[in-house]
């Protein structure tokens, strides 16, 4: 079975900091990851995605993450806070035979201070 | 190119009533997942559609089902509301399999309150 860990349900920043979010799965098969932005009142959106190949993977709006195996991690990161990136962030796994249903963490909202 | 859409927006209902919620893929996909998203829960698996079949469903009483049609679209039916089905309720569409991975890809979702 596949499980994820997000630390952390709030995470406050100031405008300018570094953002890290920190995400760890459980799975027993090489994983699929992906971390997803909600806004408020609004679906997902993909942000980025560790597949197969580089363990460093950058997402668009400047985020990026690593996949670390030996820690099973994908922590989240963006070197500077900008106040539109307050939002619901989930991280999320799947098995490899890529169609199978996303498994979430119960997700963690960034608030961006001025 | 339009995205996935979901109708309602918005649905109430009372206890021990009936919802229907429906969703339309992107056009070419064929694949559809439905979620909820209930406060302090997270986000749920509840069931997935592929060509018309019904391939997995999550740890939900059988009172949640759905259907996808012949145009790939689906609906999500909920039987003998009870209060804690309030939730958002998203639903994924995904193209079909290929080389590499197909990003599911989420509508705005349909937020139901049962009172």
């Amino acid at each position: 079975a596949q499980s994820v860990t997000q630390l952390g349900s709030h995470v406050s920043v100031s405008e300018g900091a570094l953002v890290l979010l920190r995400c760890n799965y459980s799975s027993s098969v090489p994983p699929y990851l992906f971390w997803y932005v909600q806004y408020p009142n609004q679906g997902l959106q993909l942000l980025l995605k560790y597949t197969t190949g580089a363990t460093l993977v950058k997402g668009i709006n400047g985020f990026e993450a690593e996949f670390k195996k030996s820690e099973t991690s994908f922590h989240l990161t963006k070197p500077s806070a900008h106040m539109s990136d307050a939002a619901e962030y989930f991280c999320a796994v799947s098995r490899n035979s890529g169609n199978t249903p996303l498994v979430f963490g119960k997700g963690t909202r960034l608030s961006v201070i001025a | 190119e339009a995205g996935v859409t979901q109708s309602p927006t918005h649905l109430i209902k009372t206890r021990g009533q009936q919802a229907t919620l429906r969703c339309s893929p992107i056009s070419g996909h064929t694949s559809v997942y439905w979620y909820q998203q209930a406060l302090g829960l997270g986000l749920q698996f509840l069931l997935w559609y592929d060509e018309g079949e019904e391939r997995n469903r999550g740890n939900f009483p059988p009172r949640f089902s759905g259907r996808q049609f012949p145009n790939y679209s689906s609906e999500l039916n909920v039987n003998a509301l009870e209060l804690e089905d309030s939730a958002l309720y998203l639903c994924a569409t995904r193209d079909r399999p290929g080389l590499g991975y197909n990003e599911q890809f989420f509508g705005p979702g349909t937020r139901l309150t049962v009172l």
